[in-house]
């Protein structure tokens, strides 16, 4: 199965807002509203920053929020922060094999 | 606190059998699904497959179906990935991660430190 389409690299300046794309199918993305994205720091274990499109779990920033339109979901962080450098990745239920399948992963930089 | 440990790092040969451990605490282990999620070395995460433990009830990749197993022991709260014949490409971090009973494609809130598989002759 094919991994779900992210950017390879997105920066941005502190206080400025970012997002980061993640494109599938209908089979996945497009069709149900099971997306994920999680924060992974360089030698630590991911962290789930949104669930369902668009949920934070409690302890998360609100300046992180996310979003889908069509087959395309969306993480937006604003405000960015120097700790938000890191690789981010989403993740969303695939019907065509009725398992999870990630994206490829964005590395973002903090100019 | 909630909390998932797995086993220390691995080093093995090629064709060797390895099974390593997710041990939950903090919570009802047998009302989350733990799943196993691989990250070769300086790639992205792939995900393996998901058991529940209450049931075992286990959903595989396609990438990963007949190559691992993935079981549970709910007596001792534990997960287990294994590999019967292990190859080269193997080689890579192990995470173990929990999602909620609502469905494993929720999302992942706990996840274990990592075990680092090392397959060399």
């Amino acid at each position: 199965q094919s991994a779900l389409t992210q950017p390879a690299s997105v920066s941005g300046s502190p206080g400025q807002s970012i997002t980061i794309s993640c494109t599938g199918t209908s089979s996945d993305v497009g069709g149900y509203n099971y997306v994920s994205w999680y924060q992974q720091h360089p030698g630590k274990a991911p962290k789930l920053m949104i669930y369902e499109v668009s949920n934070r779990p409690s302890g998360v920033s609100n300046r992180f929020s996310g979003s889908k339109s069509g087959n395309t979901a969306s993480l937006t962080i604003s405000g960015l922060q120097a700790e938000d450098e890191a690789d981010y990745y989403c993740s969303s239920y695939t019907s065509s094999s009725t398992s999870v399948v990630f994206g490829g992963g964005t590395k973002l930089t903090v100019l | 606190e909630v909390q998932l440990v797995q086993s220390g790092a691995e080093v093995k040969k090629p064709g060797e059998s390895l099974k390593i451990s997710c041990k939950g605490s903090g919570y009802s282990f047998t009302s989350y699904w733990i799943g196993w999620v691989r990250q070769m070395p300086g790639k992205g995460l792939e995900w393996m497959g998901i058991i529940y433990p209450g049931d075992s009830d286990t959903r595989y990749s396609p990438s990963f179906q007949g190559q691992v197993t993935i079981s549970a022991d709910k007596s001792i709260s534990t997960a287990y990935l294994q590999w019967s014949s292990l190859k080269a490409s193997d080689t890579a971090m192990y995470y173990c991660a929990r999602a909620p009973t609502l469905g494993y494609y929720y999302g992942m809130d706990v996840w274990g430190q990592g075990t680092t598989v090392t397959v060399s002759s």
